[in-house]
């Protein structure tokens, strides 16, 4: 089975400032498709961006980054300006681009301060 | 607005009890998911439907049965709940094919099942 791993269980940071939460997953498949969704309170998980593997550019969502390293198999979350809203449980997430399943990791719990 | 819904928020059964969970997509969407989230685990997935009347295993189906009559709805059954079942439980759909490219997941709101 491919993994996900999100090695940062919990981060903080404070309104305004910017974080990264990281996530490495393992695959010898070469054309995949990489996401972050955020689920709040609310529990409604929520698209945040995506990321084609075969595109080299960084895809990027208005405040929302990623930092996609093929090579290293690492794609990284950057929030920037965080606002209190952006407080969530934050999932990276794999999917094949022939097959529809996701393969997510364990999440990382983003509080952001006032 | 493109739903998911899920029949109910919250759940509380007794151990033994049959339970069925619902999951209504209005997208068309051929491939549909049932998933179980539990703190520092992620998701897991129980079984996954690509189409009326099919449906696959995922990495967890022990204990669980799905059914998927409609094309809309995907069913989740406990056949005979346990106490290590009480998650969350999250349903999701995504389109086939050329439509569903590199698109994502479409999720439920999700239903918290406590099973005492």
């Amino acid at each position: 089975a491919q993994t996900v791993t999100q090695s940062q269980p919990e981060m903080s940071v404070q309104e305004a400032e910017t974080v990264t939460l990281s996530c490495t997953y393992d695959t010898s498949e070469s054309n995949y498709y990489l996401f972050w969704y955020k689920q709040p309170p609310s529990r409604q998980m929520i698209l945040v961006i995506r990321q084609e593997a075969y595109k080299q550019q960084n895809a990027t969502e208005n405040r929302f980054s990623v930092n996609f390293q093929k090579a290293a198999k690492s794609f990284s979350l950057k929030i920037s300006d965080s606002q209190l809203g952006d407080t969530a449980m934050y999932f990276c997430a794999f999917r094949f681009a022939n097959f529809n399943k996701f393969y997510f990791g364990s999440g990382t719990k983003l509080n952001v301060k006032p | 607005d493109v739903k998911v819904t899920q029949s109910s928020r919250y759940l509380v059964k007794r151990t033994g009890e049959k339970v069925f969970l619902e999951c209504v997509q209005d997208m068309d969407h051929e491939n549909m998911f049932w998933y179980r989230q539990d703190p520092g685990l992620g998701l897991r997935l129980i079984y996954f439907s690509y189409d009326v009347k099919m449906k696959e295993k995922g990495d967890i189906p022990e204990g669980y049965s799905v059914s998927r009559e409609k094309k809309e709805r995907f069913s989740l059954i406990l056949e005979s709940a346990s106490t290590n079942q009480t998650s969350m439980y999250l349903c999701a759909s995504t389109p086939s094919g050329a439509t569903g490219g590199s698109g994502g997941y479409t999720f439920g709101s999700g239903t918290r099942l406590t099973v005492v």
